[in-house]
């Protein structure tokens, strides 16, 4: 059975600070994943999506990279600002038969002024 | 283009009551899914829908939980009864074409409170 974590659950830091947001997953039989975003009480936001024959995609200050082989993807901002705090979702898919993602439980970002 | 629509944004009902939540794709989707969201979890597939046929519905409480999409567009998730653990925000999200590997496209949620 597939599972996603992402550490840390929170994570508060500085304008202008570059930063690295984790997510694993425990079966490498993927078929891509995909970086959401969410802000309070709204929908998620797709930021990246990483097909498994990829490494990395980038996108203005994010870059996401993906190692299938170790289960895990990274998420790269840099020079944050504070209109990056948000909460940051993972979420892979199994195979191209399927639509379903699983999603990790998310890392809710605070970027202080 | 306009995103998913949802409806309604927000709804407070007493357990053992009935709600349904309505959503509208991106036009041309032709994939249709509904997601929950418990607070602080990440969103858990409900059902996804490939036109206007089931595709996977393995995680709803069929015992109270339904959904339809009849004409292959819009779609509507009803819950009867509720129960506390239902509070959730229910979120709708729709992908381009029959192909399972395209992109998927959130809407904003509907917040469901049950007391």
């Amino acid at each position: 059975k597939q599972e996603v974590t992402q550490i840390p659950a929170a994570l508060s830091v500085p304008e202008g600070e570059n930063l690295v947001l984790n997510c694993s997953f425990t079966d490498s039989a993927i078929y891509n994943l995909q970086w959401f975003r969410q802000d309070p009480g709204k929908g998620l936001t797709s930021l990246l999506l990483i097909q498994s024959s990829q490494r990395e995609q980038t996108s203005g200050r994010l870059n996401a990279s993906l190692d299938k082989s170790s289960g895990r993807s990274t998420l790269y901002i840099a020079a944050s600002q504070p209109g990056d705090s948000a909460t940051y979702l993972c979420a892979v898919r199994r195979s191209s038969n399927t639509g379903k993602l699983i999603f990790g439980q998310g890392t809710t970002l605070q970027v202080k002024p | 283009e306009a995103g998913v629509a949802q409806s309604p944004r927000y709804k407070i009902i007493e357990k053992r009551q009935s709600v349904a939540f309505w959503c509208n794709p991106i036009s041309g989707h032709a994939t249709l899914y509904w997601y929950q969201q418990i607070l602080g979890q990440g969103p858990k597939l409900l059902i996804q829908f490939q036109n206007n046929g089931v595709v996977d519905d393995s995680q709803l409480p069929k015992d109270r939980f339904s959904a339809e999409r009849l004409k292959g567009v819009d779609s509507t998730l009803k819950i009867q009864p509720a129960k506390l653990e239902d509070s959730a925000v229910y979120l709708c999200a729709s992908s381009f074409g029959t192909s399972m590997s395209g992109e998927l496209f959130f809407g904003e949620g509907s917040r469901l409170t049950v007391l």
